[in-house]
């Protein structure tokens, strides 16, 4: 099936520092998907992405919808503690998938502060 | 808002034993799914359904089984559960025609 690419695997930064993450496929997605998970908690959404090209922020994220349709990334700025956590992107291929996501590994950020 | 909930956080079963896993949304969403999540593998989907009473097996369906019987209600049965099933559990409800899936707390089962 699909695949998604998310690098890096882990992150450890110190609080203030941005922090960038980014997600690729070889396949072409309609919609991109940026979620965050507490430990020991499910994923919250971030940021949902719609159009390529599209830059959407909330708050000290920014996230951003590749031209070729087959990547997004993610920017966090000025690092809290609070942003420890999971992060993963998600895309959806359209068509008749019911809303079915593919899921990048994950990337797990550690904030020292 | 919307909120998914998880009849368990944390489950301890023996291997063979049959496991169900319940899963509630308050939201009227027509889809729901489960998802399994290992360290370094991500979430991977077991199921996933529609409608109530229709079913769709996700990427790796082997060992599981789900019931919609209510379109609030998404359960997911290991029928003899094996050591390789521990994990954890995610349940997750969009709207139909929705991609921005909505997750519960998860449920951590350990399978002895």
């Amino acid at each position: 099936g699909q695949q998604l690419n998310q690098s890096p695997q882990s992150m450890f930064i110190q609080e203030g520092e941005d922090v960038s993450m980014n997600c690729t496929s070889s396949s072409i997605f309609n919609t991109w998907l940026w979620y965050k998970q507490d430990p020991g908690e499910g994923p919250v959404l971030l940021i949902a992405l719609y159009k390529a090209g599209e830059l959407t922020s909330n708050g000290r994220l920014t996230a951003q919808f590749g031209i070729t349709r087959k990547d997004s990334f993610l920017n966090i700025s000025a690092s809290i503690p609070s942003d420890v956590g999971i992060y993963f992107c998600a895309g959806n291929a359209g068509g008749t998938s019911y809303g079915k996501l593919t899921f990048g590994q994950g990337t797990i950020l550690t904030v020292h502060p | 808002d919307v909120k998914v909930t998880q009849s368990s956080r944390y489950l301890v079963k023996r291997t063979g034993e049959k496991v169900f896993l319940e899963c509630v949304q308050d939201m009227d969403h027509e889809n729901m799914f489960w998802y399994r999540q290992d360290p370094g593998l991500g979430l991977r989907l077991i199921y996933f359904s529609y409608d109530v009473k229709m079913k769709e097996k996700g990427d790796i369906p082997e060992g599981y089984s789900v019931s919609r019987e209510k379109k609030e209600r998404f359960s997911l049965i290991l029928e003899s559960a094996s050591t390789n099933q521990t994990s954890m559990y995610l349940c997750a409800s969009s709207l139909s025609g929705g991609n921005e899936q909505f997750f519960g707390p998860g449920t951590r089962l350990t399978v002895l």
